[in-house]
């Protein structure tokens, strides 16, 4: 089984509707992150969280809106989807510290149509 | 606000040969700089972690340097393979999140 799991793999959706990205870790990590990936344009944090009771916006927040359900649980809302949202979601974990390396799931495809 | 590029966006050698990608950051207060590869549709997996205290980090065929100084990185990927074809994304941290450039896409030829 993968240490950092993305549910849905892929999603079709309609605009104006709410999705939700989940994702589980078994790695033991406190710090949980949400990425969108476009073509060209690399990663672009939307949320991160350090623990269950602390979360921060990251670059592209708007539109977004998160959760942390547990220390091994993080899901991603959309709750108006719109087209320019259609992308590739990661969801990523590590620990503290500079020596860390930070752990990504397959990713979640997700078109908004 | 940091800001990561990979130049070139896309490289194509022949097998066997040594090839260097190349990172570059605006901000040198920096945590660490990792490298990533991720292969078409799939997730990202860590290759090297530099930290901000280190020059450079080796783990089999590739070797890493860092150079805060000059706001610079480059992957050394000695002897390359067709198994190496993929897309390698530089990642630099501050303590609480990484800035990723768009990657290079490279492609060894058989």
């Amino acid at each position: 089984d993968a240490d950092v799991t993305q549910t849905p793999r892929n999603r079709i959706t309609k605009t104006g509707k709410r999705i939700m990205l989940e994702c589980s870790q078994t790695k033991g990590h406190d710090r949980m992150y949400w990425y969108r990936q476009d073509p060209g344009l690399g990663l672009r944090l939307i949320y991160y969280s350090f623990d269950v009771k602390d979360i921060n916006k990251g670059e592209i927040s708007d539109g977004y809106s998160v959760s942390r359900q547990a220390q091994a649980k993080f899901s991603l809302s959309l709750e108006s989807a719109i087209p320019n949202q259609t992308a590739l979601y990661f969801c990523a974990t590590s620990l503290a510290g500079p020596g860390n390396t930070i752990y990504f799931g397959e990713g979640s495809w997700l078109t908004v149509v | 606000k940091q800001e990561v590029t990979q130049i070139p966006a896309a490289l194509s050698v022949p097998e066997g040969e040594n090839l260097v990608l190349n990172c570059s950051f605006t901000d040198s207060a920096i945590y660490n700089l990792q490298w990533f590869r991720q292969d078409p549709g799939k997730g990202l997996t860590s290759l090297l972690l530099i930290q901000s205290s280190q020059r450079e980090q080796t783990s089999g065929r590739l070797n890493a340097s860092l150079d805060k100084s000059s706001g610079r990185s480059t992957l050394y990927i000695a002897a390359s393979q067709p198994g190496d074809s993929a897309t390698y994304l530089c990642a630099v941290g501050t303590a609480r999140q990484l800035t990723f450039g768009s990657g290079t896409q490279l492609t060894v030829l058989p």
